[in-house]
């Protein structure tokens, strides 16, 4: 079946940094990527829509200039939490659709969990 | 897309069948059923999804009423693995930009 992987599966950074998330679709070609945001005990929030070759659709609420999202290929959308604080630790997950299949379900990758000291 | 609601919380016995329902009243004819479970500390896992028929799978069997109101995902033999959080959710189109609710923590006991 499809598989989507994550890169890094943990990361711990300093306060004022920033940090790459990789999200790949290894056996199949996404042009549509998604991520998302936990906090501990609540659910998944989307945070943006990543389309290969345009800009990310960022969900209200969310700031595009501290969420960095590019999607330069049709296997790898990354996501650049910048100048890190705190507040934006939590676990990120990314989704991807498989193109041209219609009511097909999304494939998750196992999930970034963020630590910001 | 319509919504759902679940359960908070359910327990099920080891070996023995887990059933968890959805409501969703206000589905409309062109939306589907779908069913996700997230294990602790993992990404979403797709289960199953239909439309107005009965599915199963290697998985699950997905039951939906007549009337599409509401439905009932089985789980037949529950595992201890098999404890998560299980989201119903439905909407219509591809299965793009899927909007979690809280779901049911399903905990399989000994």
């Amino acid at each position: 079946g499809a598989v989507v992987s994550q890169h890094p599966s943990r990361v711990i950074c300093k306060s004022g940094t920033s940090v790459k998330i990789e999200c790949r679709s290894l056996d199949f070609q996404a042009t549509t990527m998604f991520w998302y945001r936990q906090f501990p005990k609540q659910s998944l929030m989307l945070m943006a829509t990543s389309n290969e070759g345009s800009k990310a659709t960022y969900e209200q609420g969310v700031e595009k200039d501290k969420f960095l999202i590019n999607h330069a290929s049709l296997t790898l959308s990354t996501l650049t939490v910048t100048s890190a604080h705190p507040e934006d630790s939590s676990f990120y997950i990314c989704s991807a659709e498989s193109p041209g299949t219609a009511h097909s379900p999304l494939h998750f990758g196992n999930g970034t969990r963020l630590t910001v000291t | 897309d319509a919504k759902t609601t679940q359960p908070t919380s359910m327990d099920c016995a080891e070996g023995r069948a887990a059933n968890l329902p959805c409501n969703h009243s206000t589905i409309s004819g062109n939306e589907y059923v779908y069913w996700y479970r997230q294990i602790h500390s993992q990404g979403p896992q797709y289960i199953i999804h239909g439309l107005k028929n009965n599915e199963t799978n290697e998985m699950a069997s997905l039951i939906i009423t007549e009337d599409r109101k509401s439905s009932t995902l089985i789980l037949p033999h529950a595992t201890l693995r098999d404890t998560a959080v299980y989201y119903c959710i439905v909407l219509t189109g591809t299965a793009s930009k899927l909007t979690f609710g809280t779901g049911t923590r399903l905990q399989v006991t000994l």
